[in-house]
């Protein structure tokens, strides 16, 4: 049963440490979603990636946030330095976008990190 | 820009009931996606559905039954004989049909949390 995997699941530090969340996505896919959830936003995309390129990160806030793809088989979010506001849930989605696909493939979502920046 | 409104913050329904999540959306896009996830008490987003905007087919599956309304922009769940278990946030979700016709970025709604009380 293939899933998206991520790590820590949780994660407590101190405002101004630095924070690197990794996501395993299921293997084969192409294209890996960053999301944040809080209760006042809701979900919203931070980046997104395709053959590990990235495609969109005008969700994420560019002086302390950054996304990457070392290799097909983790992505990485970082926050540096981190802020109390950073505090939410993080996810990372996968899915596979097949060339000249005319459907859409679904997302599949990791458990997500919980973070907490006292 | 592409807009996801679930109109319903809380529903609360006794075991064995019908329910009905709402959900109404805008795009600009001819070709898009829509998608229903669950998400749990134990926090996890569990895809239910993926629907393309050309296949207005309703869907069922098992309790579980969506109605896309193309002329109304709705894309509504029904549940029939709730059951504890589906107590969740339920959200709805719409993207982009993107360059090579994939799923791009989801846009989600603000969810529904749905209680099923015994």
């Amino acid at each position: 049963d293939a899933r998206v995997t991520q790590t820590p699941r949780h994660k407590v530090t101190e405002m101004g440490q630095e924070v690197t969340m990794r996501c395993q996505p299921i293997l084969g896919h192409n294209t890996v979603f960053w999301y944040r959830q809080t209760m006042m936003q809701g979900l919203e995309l931070l980046a997104y990636f395709r053959n590990r390129a990235p495609l969109d990160d005008s969700g994420m806030p560019k002086d302390r946030f950054s996304a990457e793809m070392p290799d097909a088989t983790l992505a990485t979010l970082k926050i540096q330095p981190s802020e109390p506001r950073d505090s939410a849930v993080y996810f990372c989605a996968s899915g596979l976008v097949r060339d000249g696909a005319l459907h859409a493939d679904t997302q599949y979502f990791g458990p997500g990190t919980r973070l907490t920046v006292l | 820009a592409q807009k996801v409104t679930q109109a319903q913050t809380e529903i609360s329904v006794v075991e064995k009931e019908d329910v009905t999540l709402d959900c109404v959306y805008e795009t600009r896009d001819t070709t898009y996606y829509l998608f229903w996830y669950k998400q749990p008490p134990s926090g996890e987003l569990v895809f239910l559905i993926r629907r393309n905007s050309f296949d207005e087919q309703n869907e069922i599956s098992g309790r579980y039954s969506w109605n896309f309304q193309k002329s109304t922009s709705s894309f509504n769940f029904t549940i029939t004989a709730s059951q504890v278990v589906d107590s969740a946030v339920y959200f709805c979700a719409l993207s982009e049909a993107g360059a090579q016709g994939g799923s791009e970025k989801l846009v989600f709604g603000k969810g529904t949390k749905l209680t099923v009380n015994p």
